[in-house]
């Protein structure tokens, strides 16, 4: 049974450039969420997905954008990089009934220059 | 809002040494709590959690926590650690009445067991 996917692994990117990261959830969970997780800091909530809309946001600018195909899988999209965009990437799936329980992907770590 | 906060940041003890990790959050209603685990190169993968009823909650690998709601702690707690125990330690808050399930999550406490 495999876990939290995620794609690509690392990524160099300029700044004002666009990205996109991809996560596919756990088998059979039907939510994903997404965090990034800076150097030194605990993960923060970006926003979740369900039935391809985006149920909830944390406190990120609208240049951070998200989507859910019909499959649960999920990306994350992010424009105009700033330096500040540098971190890892962390996506983690659940079954929305039981959204306490997440389970993690490895993370994107993206480097912004 | 909510916020979460670790005690420590850096802790190096040595194998067999117990360990306890501080966890508060504030927020004044009913809050779910979670402890996750970062082993080097791994996931996080979740330890313990605790939703309600018994305030002594027991995880994997012999790690508990005991919730005390006067104080908005959430102390995780282990005996005696192994040198496998090195890992980034994360203390996790969310609302029970946000069905959505946004974590807050604790900067996160780096333990090193000494051999």
């Amino acid at each position: 049974d495999a876990g939290v996917t995620q794609s690509p692994t690392h990524l160099i990117k300029t700044r004002g450039q666009q990205v996109t990261l991809r996560c596919s959830p756990k088998s059979g969970h039907d939510t994903v969420s997404w965090y990034q997780q800076a150097l030194g800091q605990g993960p923060q909530f970006i926003f979740q997905y369900y039935e391809e809309e985006e149920r909830q946001r944390g406190n990120f600018p609208d240049r951070f954008s998200g989507h859910q195909f019909p499959n649960y899988s999920s990306e994350l999209n992010v424009n105009a990089l700033l330096l500040g965009d540098s971190a890892l990437y962390l996506c983690a799936s659940s079954l929305l009934q039981t959204t306490d329980t997440q389970y993690f992907g490895p993370g994107t770590r993206l480097t912004v220059l | 809002a909510q916020s979460v906060s670790q005690h420590n940041h850096h802790v190096i003890l040595s194998e067999a040494a117990s360990l306890e990790l501080g966890c508060n959050y504030s927020y004044g209603g009913t809050v779910n709590l979670f402890w996750y685990v970062q082993y080097p190169g791994q996931h996080l993968q979740l330890l313990l959690k605790y939703f309600s009823g018994d305030p002594l909650v027991k995880g994997i690998k012999g790690f508990e926590a005991e919730f005390i709601k006067s104080k908005f702690s959430f102390n995780l707690r282990k005996p005696s650690v192994q040198w496998s125990d090195t890992a980034e330690y994360f203390c996790a808050v969310n609302e029970p009445t946000d069905s959505w399930g946004k974590f807050q999550f604790g900067a996160g406490t780096q333990v090193v067991v000494t051999p």
